[in-house]
């Protein structure tokens, strides 16, 4: 099994359509929790942080549930700009890093 | 957040020679991580660089392939030694992971497309 799992995809959208992306992770001591967006490519690019409280910005909403080690990511209203591969990542210290495999976006007009 | 410049941006490269890979943060930080993304896949880390002491590598990925230098605190570079094709991927190095909460994530140069012939 691995450290990271994310939907496979690809999700293929309408403008306006509401998407969420999911995320599982096994190490229960995991400390940090990331969203990051990656265009064609590019590198990564952080999108958000993630919270147990959960945490919103703008169209993007995203939620933590450490009993369930799930993240979940929320797109509201897609853009055709927001078409990108988005990685779920997990920190168990500053250093250590398990990125997920990514769930590829395409936002169709 | 910090702004980090890596070159070069590509290189194709003959089998059983070795590409330096270079990284240059605006900032001084004290852990630097080296990644390598093969083609459709995702990130996997290669090593932590710390200033002033021997990288630590992952699983799988040893100092005599992957040789990283850190001579200061702003600079680091990654070798990709006695390459095959298989080495053939995009190696990116990266900044951050602070904060009181370990949550203001990672900063990444914009990565060295390699390829090996």
């Amino acid at each position: 099994r691995k450290e990271v799992e994310q939907d496979p995809g690809p999700f293929n959208v309408p403008e306006g359509a509401t998407v969420a992306f999911n995320c599982t992770y096994s190490n229960s001591a995991s400390q940090s929790f990331f969203w990051y967006r990656q265009d064609c490519r590019k590198e990564p690019k952080l999108l958000m942080s993630v919270y147990s409280s959960g945490n919103e910005d703008g169209r993007f909403t995203a939620q933590l549930n450490r009993a369930s080690q799930y993240i979940s990511l929320l797109i509201r209203d897609s853009k055709l700009s927001d078409s990108a591969t988005y990685l779920c990542v997990v920190s168990y210290n500053a250093g250590k890093s398990t990125f997920g495999d990514g769930t590829t976006l395409t936002v169709k007009p | 957040s910090a702004v980090i410049s890596q070159k070069p941006s590509r290189d194709i490269c003959q089998r059983g020679t070795s590409l330096t890979i270079q990284c240059q943060v605006d900032s001084q930080v004290t852990m630097m991580f080296w990644y390598r993304q093969q083609p459709g896949q995702s990130l996997t880390l290669i090593a932590t660089a710390n200033q002033g002491s021997e990288a630590t590598y992952e699983s799988g990925f040893v100092i005599d392939k992957f040789p990283i230098s850190r001579p200061n605190l702003t600079f680091s570079t990654l070798t990709v030694s006695n390459m095959s094709p298989e080495d053939s991927s995009i190696y990116l190095c990266s900044v951050g992971g602070g904060g009181v909460l370990l949550d203001y994530g990672y900063t990444f140069g914009s990565g060295t497309r390699l390829t090996v012939v």
